[in-house]
């Protein structure tokens, strides 16, 4: 069956400009987490949805937000891009919550904003 | 704070030998770790999970050790091959929490 699917692959904005990435999870699964990953710091939790509603947050600034939809896909915008936000950022899916049963992750969208 | 530490950045082990990769913990409430390995340009895939209620986890080659007193997890890659060579994380989780993830080791096997 078919992985978890990141839209786009790469991505180079400017400052100040927005983003909006893309994940589809595996299907039937209900759970689509955001992670950011940057060297040394590993991954970074940045949210969770479930069945269409935010289940947990992580410690990002309100310039970043996600949404996820009927049929499970979800989009993560971020903001007022700053040359921090240059980062790999991976969706994972999971059946039910994530913490309950682990992650598929996407292969990321490496995002650099310059 | 940075709840989930793996101290070593890099790791090189020759072909046939043991690898071990370790893992601190501080938080003594996780109750559930995973360890996901990570090639280049591509995401983490899931290789090993233990339950705070065992100290042992086996599958095939990869073991894993849960050491509670310590906050202390390891995995063991029995014999290393070159196509171990990649970025391991560990994670670990609060139930109902998400996953908390290390930094990442990013281990070498030489042929």
């Amino acid at each position: 069956k078919a992985g978890v699917t990141q839209t786009p692959r790469y991505l180079i904005k400017t400052r100040g400009q927005q983003v909006t990435l893309s994940c589809s999870p595996i299907s039937g699964h209900r759970s689509v987490s955001w992670y950011q990953q940057t060297p040394g710091q590993g991954l970074q939790f940045l949210f969770e949805y479930f069945s269409e509603t935010q289940r947990n947050k992580g410690n990002f600034p309100g310039r970043f937000s996600g949404r996820q939809f009927s049929n499970s896909r979800s989009e993560m915008n971020v903001s007022t891009l700053e040359l921090g936000d240059s980062a790999l950022y991976l969706c994972a899916s999971s059946p039910g919550t994530a913490a309950n049963y682990g992650y598929t992750f996407g292969s990321g969208t490496r995002l650099t904003v310059v | 704070d940075q709840q989930v530490k793996q101290n070593s950045p890099s790791l090189s082990v020759q072909e046939g030998r043991i690898s071990i990769l370790n893992c601190d913990y501080t938080n003594s409430m996780f109750d559930y770790f995973l360890w996901y390995k990570k090639y280049p340009a591509e995401g983490p895939t899931f290789l090993i999970s233990i339950s705070s209620i065992k100290d042992k986890n086996e599958d095939g080659r990869f073991t894993v050790f849960l050491n509670k007193s310590a906050k202390h997890l390891s995995l063991h890659i029995v014999p290393s091959q070159p196509g171990d060579s990649a970025v391991y994380f560990c994670a670990a989780r609060i139930y109902g929490q998400n996953f908390v993830f290390g930094p990442g080791t990013r281990l070498s096997v030489l042929p």
